[in-house]
């Protein structure tokens, strides 16, 4: 158990739907972390929070947003949903930044869009 | 643009042999290096890392070999279990924005058969 909790474990939501994805980082971890993972490919970095503040970008789509509150849980705001976007979103959460210290990653919410 | 690439989709072992994963970046200026070990319905658990500046690092049955002027790296399981069956990810680390994103490869299916 990784200490990171994520829910919904399963969404199916239909095309032009917005959903939102929930997690909860490790106690004491600061960082939040998103990835997405479609099918057959790696894990895509889509963003960072840091104690509430953005801190790094990947490949994130215009349509998605997310925040991190102050209890440090995070949320991932996915909209205009399209057959695409069906995927595996994983978050993870870190105590410290850089430095190679491993990311712990919760169990993921498999999405999917018809 | 994949930076973190590895080719072989899958590997077969048998049970008390050695396992040889490999992964090839594009990088340079990539900072440190993880290799994740992921079961089905799991996220992604944390095995062993590398510092750019180290060409090997040990933990038990797992030996990771850095090799940068071939921008490749390699994780050694000896002896292979049973247990090691799993999808294992290399990661690489981009510290350049202060934030520690995780560039991931698409993954290598390890079957360690007994």
């Amino acid at each position: 158990d990784s200490g990171v909790t994520q829910t919904p474990k399963h969404l199916i939501t239909a095309t032009g739907q917005r959903v939102t994805l929930r997690c909860s980082p490790r106690s004491g971890d600061l960082s939040v972390y998103w990835y997405q993972q479609s099918l057959d490919q790696g894990l895509q970095f889509l963003i960072q929070y840091y104690n509430g503040e953005e801190r790094a970008k990947g490949n994130i789509l215009e349509r998605f947003s997310a925040q991190q509150f102050p209890d440090l849980h995070s949320e991932l705001n996915l909209s205009s949903l399209e057959l695409g976007d069906s995927a595996l979103y994983f978050c993870a959460s870190s105590s410290r930044t850089g430095g190679g210290s491993p990311l712990h990653f919760g169990n993921g919410t498999r999405l999917t869009v018809t | 643009d994949q930076q973190v690439k590895q080719n072989s989709p899958s590997l077969s072992v048998q049970e008390g042999r050695i396992s040889i994963l490999n992964c090839d970046y594009t990088n340079s200026m990539f900072d440190y290096f993880l290799w994740y070990k992921k079961y089905p319905a799991e996220g992604p658990t944390f095995l062993i890392s590398i510092s750019s500046i180290k060409d090997k690092n040990e933990d038990g049955r797992f030996t990771v070999f850095l090799n940068k002027s071939a921008k490749h790296l390699s994780l050694h399981i000896v002896p292979s279990q049973p247990g090691d069956s799993a999808v294992y990810f290399c990661a690489a680390e981009d510290n350049q924005t202060g934030a520690n994103n995780l560039f991931f490869g698409t993954g290598t299916r390890l079957t360690v058969i007994p």
